[in-house]
C-alpha cells in the first residue's frame, strides 16, 4: 500500500535554529498538507499546498514557516528560527483530489521536533 | 468557526466490552466526517468516513459510526473491543468545499485491558 514517508523521525534542535522537515507524498497525489500535534493537544492544520502554491494556511503558519516542493517528489516544511513552542509532532499528508469520495488524507508517521 | 469535540479523553475497557466514543462537531456547512486511529508509535490511519448516504458507516476492524445530523454527532462504536484496539482515536471534519483541510478533535485514548 502506498505510504507517505517523513524524515527525520525525530530531530532535536536549539532554539533559533532552522529546521527542515521532509515528506515524500504518495506519487500520484496532488494536494499536500502539514499538520502538527503538540504533546497532549489536538492535531492542528498548518498549511495546504496545491499546484506549487499554498492553498490555505492557518494562523499558526506565520512568517517563520514556509513550504516548498523543490522537485517532483519532496514536500518540505521549513521553520526559520525555531521557538520552544514549536516542539511538536509534525505530520505530512497528501490526497489526490478534493471532492466527494476523494478527500481522504493519507498521513505520514510524523516527525517529532524537540526544541531546546 | 469549525470545531470538533471529543468528550472522553481516556477510556479504559476490558476485552470484549462494548465501546462508544463521542464526537460532536460545529461547522457552518455540509461536511465529511472521519475517524482516524493512531496506534502507539504509528501514523494516523483512516478508520472510517462518512460522505453521504447511509448515516451508519462501517469501517475496518469491526468499527462503525453513526452520523446524526440533528445532533451534529458522529459517534464511534465497536460491540466488542480487543487488546489490539488500544490506540488514540481522533474524530475529524472537513468541509465539502475548500482545500480539504481536516479539523481534528483532541483525541480519545483507549486502553483495553486483556
Amino acid at each position: 500500500e502506498p505510504e507517505v514517508t517523513q524524515t527525520p523521525s525525530h530531530q532535536v534542535t536549539q532554539m533559533g535554529q532552522e529546521v527542515i522537515l521532509r515528506c515524500v507524498p504518495i506519487s500520484n497525489h496532488l494536494y499536500f498538507y502539514w499538520y502538527r500535534q503538540i504533546l497532549g493537544q489536538k492535531v492542528e492544520f498548518l498549511v495546504s499546498f496545491y499546484n506549487n502554491e499554498i492553498s490555505e494556511k492557518s494562523e499558526i503558519f506565520d512568517d517563520q514557516f514556509s513550504v516548498e516542493r523543490p522537485d517532483g517528489s519532496n514536500f518540505t516544511l521549513k521553520i526559520r528560527s525555531t521557538k520552544l513552542e514549536d516542539s511538536a509532532m509534525y505530520f505530512c499528508a497528501s490526497t489526490w483530489g478534493l471532492y466527494s469520495g476523494a478527500n481522504v488524507l493519507t498521513f505520514g508517521a510524523g516527525s517529532r521536533l524537540t526544541v531546546l | 468557526a469549525q470545531s470538533v469535540s471529543q468528550h472522553n479523553h481516556h477510556v479504559i475497557l476490558s476485552e470484549a466490552a462494548s465501546l462508544e466514543l463521542g464526537c460532536n462537531y460545529s461547522y457552518g456547512g455540509t461536511v465529511n466526517l472521519f475517524w482516524y486511529v493512531q496506534y502507539p508509535g504509528q501514523h494516523l490511519q483512516l478508520l472510517l468516513k462518512y460522505f453521504s448516504g447511509d448515516p451508519l458507516v462501517k469501517g475496518i476492524k469491526g468499527f462503525e459510526a453513526e452520523f446524526i445530523k440533528s445532533k451534529f454527532s458522529f459517534n464511534l462504536r465497536k460491540p466488542s473491543v480487543q487488546w489490539s484496539d488500544t490506540a488514540e482515536y481522533f474524530c475529524a471534519v472537513a468541509g465539502r468545499t475548500g482545500a480539504n483541510n481536516l479539523f481534528f478533535g483532541t483525541g480519545t485514548r483507549l486502553t483495553v485491558i486483556p
